[in-house]
């Protein structure tokens, strides 16, 4: 099983600043299978980036997603008042399908 | 638009098994997959297994296999899920969500998510 690691924990940042979200995977990740999703309070994920650097439909162009092999990053940058929610990094390459505990960006 | 969404909350006993069903519309129901993610209280999200709503062959995660069915009924659009013997440890939100049907996708889009509370 691939266990995904995010950090920070918790991410404190002021609105229009720039947030950086870190996920790093046990086992190399194939064919760059990592999606990101947000969750705010009583709503399911949804989806925000695939195979690492893909927007989702609907997604702003502040949001972009990099990395390979084990390490893959989230930007938003400049963050606007709906941003500020929990983030997860999944693995989708191999069984079980995993996913990160969560990075919580916050008001500053 | 496409849609799906869950059957309602759910209250069991210690023991007892959960049904929970996940309506799709707004598109082809056999030509994507459907994978079910559960998240207890506070906790990350738990990927439990995915169907190919097309022949019916499904993938489950080991940690359930025994006590996990997923099914579909392709003339009603709907998957279900089916999770016996439950625990306190099975309290928490279960969503389906659609993937692609060689089961290796992001998800997308998801249900509303049905709410499960096991106690005694």
């Amino acid at each position: 099983e691939i266990v995904l690691t995010q950090s920070p924990g918790t991410l404190s940042v002021s609105p229009g600043e720039r947030a950086t979200l870190s996920c790093r995977a046990s086992h190399s990740i194939s064919s760059d299978y990592v999606a990101w999703y947000q969750q705010k309070p009583g709503q399911a994920p949804r989806l925000l980036m695939y195979r690492v650097s893909s927007r989702a439909a609907g997604i702003p162009d502040r949001f972009s997603g990099s990395g390979s092999g084990t390490d893959f990053t989230l930007t938003i940058s400049g963050l606007e008042p709906e941003d500020f929610a929990v983030y997860y990094c999944q693995q989708y390459g191999s069984s079980p399908r995993t996913f990160g505990q969560g990075t919580k960006v916050e008001i500053k | 638009q496409v849609q799906l969404v869950q059957s309602g909350a759910e209250v069991k006993k210690p023991g007892a098994s959960v049904k929970v069903s996940c309506k799709a519309s707004g598109y082809t129901f056999i030509d994507y997959a459907i994978h079910w993610v559960r998240q207890a209280p506070g906790q990350r999200p738990e990927w439990m297994g995915w169907i190919n709503t097309g022949i019916g062959n499904t993938k489950l995660s080991q940690k359930f296999q025994g006590r996990l069915i997923i099914t579909r009924d392709t003339a009603a659009t709907t998957a279900y899920m089916e999770l016996s013997n439950l625990g306190s440890e099975d309290t928490g939100f279960y969503y389906c969500a659609r993937g692609d049907r060689y089961g290796f996708s992001e998800l997308l889009p998801w249900g509303q998510g049905t709410q499960v509370s096991v106690s005694s």
